[in-house]
């Protein structure tokens, strides 16, 4: 089945600091990544839509000049947390959605543990 | 907009056959997906359903209705390793999958 790798899997960082996330999909093109935050045991949340060649969509309440997104080819998008501070602690997860005759499907990649101390 | 319902936690003996019901309203519907996610972990696909009736998968089943808006996931011989939270997610269209909070399922022997 298709593959989306996530980088890194997990980073601990000073207050202040920006640490950028990384997904590919690995064997197909996804013009199209998903973003998301899981606090321990909450639900997984959207954060943004990441659209290849345009800028993202954010949902309400999400800081976009605080979690940059860049989906600059079929294949990568990141995610970049920018001046971090511990409330930002969380689970990352990216996915990506695959388009077939088949239909559709969302794999996600293996998230990123941020803690920021 | 979308609401999705399932029960919060679940509990299950091993071996047993246990059912998680999902049931959801959207403002579009293609489909409906169900995920397993481990703690700490991301979630990983279990099954799409676009007709309604039950599609079976090995030890995994999921049923859909459509005209009710329902849809369930059915674990047959229940192992330790299948603790975990299931996600119920219906999808529309081109919009982005929006998950409910998930039945954590815990399975004691």
């Amino acid at each position: 089945g298709a593959v989306v790798s996530q980088h890194p899997s997990r980073v601990i960082c000073k207050s202040g600091t920006s640490v950028k996330i990384e997904c590919r999909s690995l064997d197909f093109q996804a013009t199209t990544m998903f973003w998301y935050r899981q606090f321990p045991k909450k639900s997984l949340m959207l954060m943004a839509t990441s659209n290849e060649g345009s800028k993202a969509t954010y949902e309400q309440g999400v800081e976009k000049d605080k979690f940059l997104i860049n989906h600059a080819s079929l294949t990568l998008s990141t995610l970049t947390v920018t001046s971090a501070h511990p409330e930002d602690s969380s689970f990352y997860i990216c996915s990506a959605r695959e388009s077939s005759i088949r239909g559709e499907k969302l794999f996600f990649g293996s998230g990123t543990q941020l803690s920021v101390l | 907009g979308q609401n999705i319902d399932q029960p919060t936690e679940m509990t299950a003996t091993e071996g047993a056959i246990v059912q998680i019901n999902c049931t959801y309203q959207t403002s579009g519907f293609n489909g409906l997906f169900w995920y397993q996610q481990h703690a700490g972990e991301a979630p990983t696909f279990l099954s799409y359903n676009v007709l309604d009736g039950l599609e079976e998968k090995g030890r995994f089943s999921s049923f859909l209705s459509r005209s009710k808006g329902y849809s369930y996931l059915l674990l047959k011989e229940l192992q330790m390793k299948d603790s975990a939270s299931y996600l119920c997610a219906p999808h529309s269209g081109n919009t982005p999958l929006v998950f409910g909070k998930g039945t954590r399922l815990s399975v004691i022997a």
